[in-house]
């Protein structure tokens, strides 16, 4: 299996609720990311998870909630999100941070 | 702040013709610079790794350039054919950071 798999792919969501997005992948790699893209703009980092543990948080507000149940899956847990908030959100998994990506295909978010 | 800017930002070919677009990076304490294609609703797919100056990969008719000394990469597309269209991302490892900084992408459309 030598892919990322995200789901959902798509997600609407009112500002009040709580939902989440998971990541997966059976490929041994002991990194795993959180990226979200807005339209024309390049991915940016949210979160790196290396060895099931938070390495490193770009100063992401606390609606959003990463967690690594196990060195083959990512969440990322959402909550009271804003309008600002749609955008893109790519997962990617590398052998050890050093090597490129392998990336899911997205999950679109939109929030109402 | 890390930036990694890629030129132009998007692209209309004739299917036949060659193209080529470009990815600057800072050039200290370089590590690596790898390639991305990214087909709409799929997951981003690597093309190539590069780390020293004057690297040049190939693959079909895609191939890229590295110099690290001025910071900056060439993606080429010889003779373009419709299945090229996609947007091709370039992004930088840096020093000792596990993660890679994106740049926003070239949009290519091949036109029949």
């Amino acid at each position: 299996d030598t892919e990322v798999t995200q789901t959902p792919k798509h997600l609407v969501m009112g500002m009040t609720n709580k939902k989440s997005l998971k990541c997966e992948q059976h490929m041994g790699h002991r990194a795993m990311y959180w990226y979200k893209q807005k339209a024309k703009k390049p991915p940016e980092l949210m979160f790196v998870y290396s060895y099931e543990k938070l390495s490193i948080n770009e100063s992401v507000p606390s609606r959003f909630s990463p967690e690594c149940p196990n060195s083959s899956l990512l969440n990322l847990h959402l909550h009271a999100l804003q309008p600002e908030d749609s955008a893109l959100y790519l997962c990617a998994s590398s052998q050890d941070g050093g090597y490129g990506y392998t990336f899911g295909s997205g999950t679109r978010l939109t929030v109402v | 702040i890390l930036n990694v800017e890629q030129s132009p930002q998007s692209l209309h070919v004739q299917e036949g013709d060659s193209t080529n677009f470009t990815c600057s990076f800072p050039s200290s304490n370089f590590y690596a610079l790898h390639w991305y294609r990214w087909e709409t609703a799929k997951s981003p797919e690597a093309l190539f790794v590069m780390t020293l100056n004057g690297d040049e990969k190939k693959k079909g008719r895609i191939s890229a350039t590295l110099n690290t000394k001025e910071g900056y990469s060439y993606l080429y597309i010889k003779g373009s054919q419709p299945e090229d269209s996609a947007t091709y991302l370039c992004a930088a490892r840096i020093g000792s950071a596990r993660q890679l900084t994106f740049g926003s992408g070239t949009q290519l459309t091949v036109l029949p």
